[in-house]
C-alpha cells in the first residue's frame, strides 16, 4: 500500500537559517504530492503541491520538487522566520482513489 | 467561500455513549473525507464520499462507526458505544474532483475525549 515517511523531528532552527524537511514515499503509479502545514491551534492548510514528476511546488518561500527517481518530495526554504514555526505534513494521493496518505509530521520551531 | 466547518469543536463523553459529529464542506465541493488524528501522528483516512455515495471505508472504521452524507451536502460521523481508544481529533476535508490530484481543504476538527 501507500506510505509516506518524513524525517523525525522536532527541528529547531534560528531565524534566517536554511530549512530542509525530508519526505519519501512508496506508492504505485503516479501520485500527486502535497505539503500541509498546521500552525498552533489551527487546522491543516495546504502549503504546496506537485502533480507529476519534476514539477516544483512553491508557496510563501517554500519549495519542493517531485523526484520520481528517488521517490522524494523534500521541503525547503532558504530563510525561515519565527512565524514558520508549525507542524509540517507530507502527503500523497491518487486522483481516482481520493484519499490522502500522510506522514507523521515534523515539528519546526524557529527561534529569534 | 466560508471554508469547511465542523461541529462541535470539542466533545467529552463517557465510555459507552454514542456521539455524532457534523461536517459542512465548501459548497461547490463534491468530495468529502473523514480522517482521524492522534497526538504525534498524521491524519489517518477513515472514509470518503463523492456526492452522496460512500466510495471507500478504511479498515480502521469498525462497525461502531458510521458516516452519512445525505443529499451530497453536509456529512455526519457517528460513533456508537465509544471506547477510550476512540479519543482523537476527527478531521473533515472536502475537495472538488479534478484531473490533477485532489486538493483537500480541511476543517478545524472535532476533538473527542472519551472518559
Amino acid at each position: 500500500g501507500n506510505s509516506v515517511t518524513q524525517m523525525e523531528g522536532p527541528v529547531t532552527l534560528s531565524e534566517e537559517a536554511f530549512l530542509t524537511i525530508n519526505c519519501t514515499y512508496t506508492a504505485t503509479g503516479y501520485p500527486s504530492l502535497f505539503w500541509y502545514v498546521q500552525y498552533p491551534g489551527e487546522g491543516l492548510q495546504l502549503l504546496l503541491k506537485a502533480t507529476k514528476a519534476d514539477d516544483k511546488g512553491s508557496n510563501k518561500g517554500f519549495e519542493a520538487t517531485y523526484r520520481k527517481e528517488t521517490t522524494s518530495f523534500h521541503l525547503e526554504k532558504g530563510s525561515v522566520q519565527v512565524s514558520d514555526s508549525a507542524v509540517y505534513f507530507c502527503a500523497l494521493s491518487h486522483t481516482n482513489a481520493g484519499k490522502s496518505t500522510f506522514g507523521d509530521g515534523t515539528t519546526l520551531t524557529v527561534k529569534p | 467561500d466560508t471554508g469547511v466547518s465542523q461541529n462541535p469543536r470539542h466533545k467529552i463523553t463517557k465510555r459507552g455513549q454514542n456521539v455524532t459529529f457534523r461536517c459542512d464542506p465548501i459548497s461547490e465541493h463534491n468530495r468529502l473525507y473523514w480522517y482521524r488524528q492522534t497526538l504525534g501522528q498524521g491524519p489517518e483516512f477513515l472514509t470518503y464520499f463523492q456526492n452522496e455515495a460512500q466510495l471507500e471505508k478504511s479498515r480502521l472504521l469498525s462497525d461502531r462507526f458510521s458516516a452519512e452524507r445525505p443529499k451530497g451536502s453536509f456529512s455526519t460521523l457517528e460513533i456508537q458505544r465509544t471506547e477510550q481508544g476512540d479519543s482523537a481529533m476527527y478531521l473533515c476535508a472536502s475537495s472538488f474532483r479534478t484531473g490533477g490530484g485532489d486538493t483537500q481543504y480541511f476543517g478545524p476538527g472535532t476533538r473527542l475525549t472519551v472518559l
